[in-house]
């Protein structure tokens, strides 16, 4: 079993802030991980892939980097806007064999953004 | 839209019944996965199937079965319903070719009402 860690459950922002959150995760056997923005009443929505230690990813107004020896992702959203209201969930990936690309996802972080 | 079709949207049968729930996925896309959002619970995986062959399994009962069919499109059935099966199933697609970063495209998603 994986354990993935996403925090916090759920945040309240303010249009204009900037906001970021945690997806926690074991960091041995690390292979990938997945984040994906998922909006009330929609289907979940890929955002990144990252692999590399270091790596950072932007799209528009959110990023996201990545630890892998400690195990850990941030997601930042810059200027927050009511549109960005969604879940966010992580998923990482370990390196098995046997093939198979069974995700993992996190209970994700609730993203609230008012005006 | 992410070329993932669903159908039905919507299902509500009775416990003890069986359904099939069906998958198309995107064009040249050759993995399809089954996942489950249970309520209050986080999206879970259930299996993959990647060019008409099993290929990863996860907590999937043992009175869900899918497949996949030649022309890739996919069915999730489920027997023996209970009040418990209620949720929403998600069906996505990859390409398939690199497990672990391939990036999975959602459908809408069928919501199952079981009475």
């Amino acid at each position: 079993i994986l354990n993935v860690e996403q925090s916090p459950q759920s945040l309240h922002v303010q249009e204009g802030d900037s906001t970021n959150f945690t997806c926690s995760f074991p960091s041995s056997n690390f292979y990938a991980l997945h984040w994906y923005r998922w909006e009330t009443a929609k289907s979940p929505e890929a955002l990144f892939v990252m692999t590399l230690n270091g790596d950072e990813k932007k799209k528009g107004r959110i990023s996201a980097t990545l630890n892998t020896k400690e195990g850990y992702s941030y997601l930042y959203i810059k200027g927050s806007q009511p549109e960005d209201s969604a879940t966010y969930l992580c998923a990482p990936r370990r390196l098995l064999t046997g093939g198979g690309n069974k995700l993992t996802f996190g209970t994700g972080t609730q993203l609230k953004v008012e005006l | 839209d992410s070329g993932v079709t669903q159908t039905p949207k919507h299902l509500i049968t009775a416990t003890g019944q069986r359904v099939t729930l069906r998958c198309s996925p995107r064009s040249g896309d050759l993995s399809v996965y089954w996942y489950q959002q249970s309520l209050d619970q986080g999206l879970q995986f259930l299996i993959q199937y990647y060019n008409g062959e099993e290929r990863a399994k996860g907590n999937i009962l043992e009175r869900f079965s899918a497949q996949q069919f030649p022309d890739l499109h996919s069915e999730l059935n489920l027997s023996s319903l209970e009040l418990g099966d209620s949720a929403l199933y998600f069906c996505a697609s990859s390409v398939g070719v690199i497990p672990g970063t391939d990036t999975q495209y959602f459908g809408p998603g069928t919501r199952l009402t079981v009475l």
